[in-house]
């Protein structure tokens, strides 16, 4: 198996563009979450998906944040507009289910600039 | 919800000497504890995790203690070598998956 795999690996983009982050989960993995991670606030879960519904979205900083999961092995993050605050590296990770006790995998991360 | 705070932000040693990282978490209902390490411009990836049920657990020069009755959890790592060097996470899980992690320790390992 690949792993969980992000896309794209580094975006730069300007203030007020939009931004659409892209996984793909470790296939029967029925937990997806994205996490947003900085220095100052380390690893934060924005949301997370069981069986490609939303369970818990009060992670997502505000209305700019944006999350679907259409199928089994697709999910996106959107940020629009996207604002300098916004730079950060953004993480999807997968997990199989299970009674919480399950390891999350991580994907390589898509590091995120907004001048 | 759950807060875990993490011990110290930064940790140097010397190579062949023992590093030690403390989280504390503060649901009481938390029965799952994992440490993830993350390496320089990687992904973390789980190192060592321990369920409540457990007090210590071992994986050769790693290990993780869990005192539920203060709320308190460490990594232990003896014989440190440069490539121990990384930034570590705890986290707590009240179950279903969800994970809080702590803010992160850096630890840098001297040769």
């Amino acid at each position: 198996d690949a792993g969980v795999i992000q896309s794209p690996r580094h975006e730069v983009t300007e203030m007020g563009q939009e931004v659409t982050l892209r996984c793909k989960p470790i296939s029967g993995h029925d937990y997806l979450f994205w996490y947003r991670q900085t220095m100052m606030r380390g690893l934060e879960l924005l949301i997370y998906f069981n069986n490609n519904v939303p369970i818990d979205d009060s992670g997502m900083p505000e209305d700019r944040f944006s999350a679907k999961m259409p199928n089994a092995s697709f999910s996106t993050l959107k940020i629009q507009p996207s604002e300098p605050r916004d730079s950060a590296v953004y993480f999807c990770a997968s997990s199989p289910a299970g009674r919480g006790y399950n390891e999350q995998f991580f994907g390589p991360g898509t590091r995120l600039t907004v001048l | 919800g759950e807060n875990v705070e993490q011990h110290p932000s930064t940790l140097s040693v010397q190579e062949g000497d023992s590093a030690v990282i403390k989280c504390t978490y503060s649901d009481s209902a938390s029965n799952y504890f994992p440490w993830y390490k993350q390496e320089l411009g990687k992904r973390p990836q789980l190192i060592i995790d321990i369920r409540s049920n457990v007090g210590e657990k071992k994986d050769q020069r790693i290990a993780v203690t869990l005192n539920k009755t203060a709320k308190h959890f460490s990594l232990h790592i003896t014989e440190t070598q440069p490539e121990d060097s990384a930034v570590y996470f705890c986290a707590a899980s009240l179950g279903y998956s969800t994970l809080t992690f702590g803010k992160g320790t850096m630890l840098l390992v001297s040769p």
